[in-house]
């Protein structure tokens, strides 16, 4: 059964204070792992797609990297406006299978 | 353009009714997906919709279910509320399906 698992569960910085979020998973071939972010009463907005081990995307103060059993985003020098939950999801290769999400990061970003 | 329109936003059901929820995908868009959002659950996929056909299906009760009409709109129907189903339901919409999904800002029901 595909998983994935995203940690810590919480995280509070000081702004300007980088750090990196995880986001470790399992599926049976991978097609994509996608980034969101969701904000306090509204829905996941896309962030990333990273298809294979080694590739890198970049964002404002965003990062996100790729192994084959993980992802980690990395913020770098964070502000206020970053607060909010992230969410990492996976697709499997086999057909036109459905995302399967991992229960997010919440980040708190202290001016 | 319009983003992912979802009615209604907020409502409140007791045990036993049922309810039905309302998504409008972006403009072209012709798959959507429905997923529920719970605390502790996180993001559960219910099913998604293609040209008016159910392609996936999560692992939820037959108390659950869905249609896409021909001009991509959604609905999703939950029968015979249980307070377990008090959660934010969230559409989403893509050109086709792919993990780059347009989410709308969800319906929250509140079973009572």
């Amino acid at each position: 059964e595909d998983q994935v698992t995203q940690s810590p569960e919480a995280l509070r910085l000081q702004e300007g204070e980088s750090s990196s979020l995880n986001c470790s998973y399992t599926v049976s071939g991978l097609r994509g792992l996608f980034w969101y972010r969701q904000d306090p009463g509204k829905g996941p907005e896309f962030l990333f797609t990273l298809y294979s081990a080694g590739e890198e995307k970049e964002k404002e103060r965003l990062k996100a990297t790729l192994t084959k059993k993980e992802s980690f985003l990395h913020i770098t020098a964070p502000k206020p406006e970053d607060s909010a939950t992230y969410l990492c999801a996976v697709q499997a290769a086999s057909g036109n299978t459905p995302l399967v999400f991992g229960k997010g990061t919440r980040l708190s970003v202290i001016a | 353009k319009a983003g992912v329109t979802q009615t209604p936003r907020y409502l409140i059901k007791t045990r036993g009714q049922q309810v039905t929820l309302s998504c409008s995908p972006i403009s072209g868009h012709r798959s959507v997906s429905w997923y529920q959002q719970t605390p502790g659950q996180g993001l559960q996929f219910l099913f998604e919709y293609f040209s008016e056909t159910q392609r996936n299906k999560g692992n939820f009760p037959g108390r659950f279910s869905g249609r896409q009409f021909s001009n991509s709109r959604s609905e999703m129907n939950v029968s015979t509320l249980e307070l377990g189903d008090s959660a934010l339901y969230l559409c989403a919409s893509s050109l086709e399906f792919t993990g780059e999904l347009f989410f709308g800002e969800g319906s929250r029901l509140t079973v009572l």
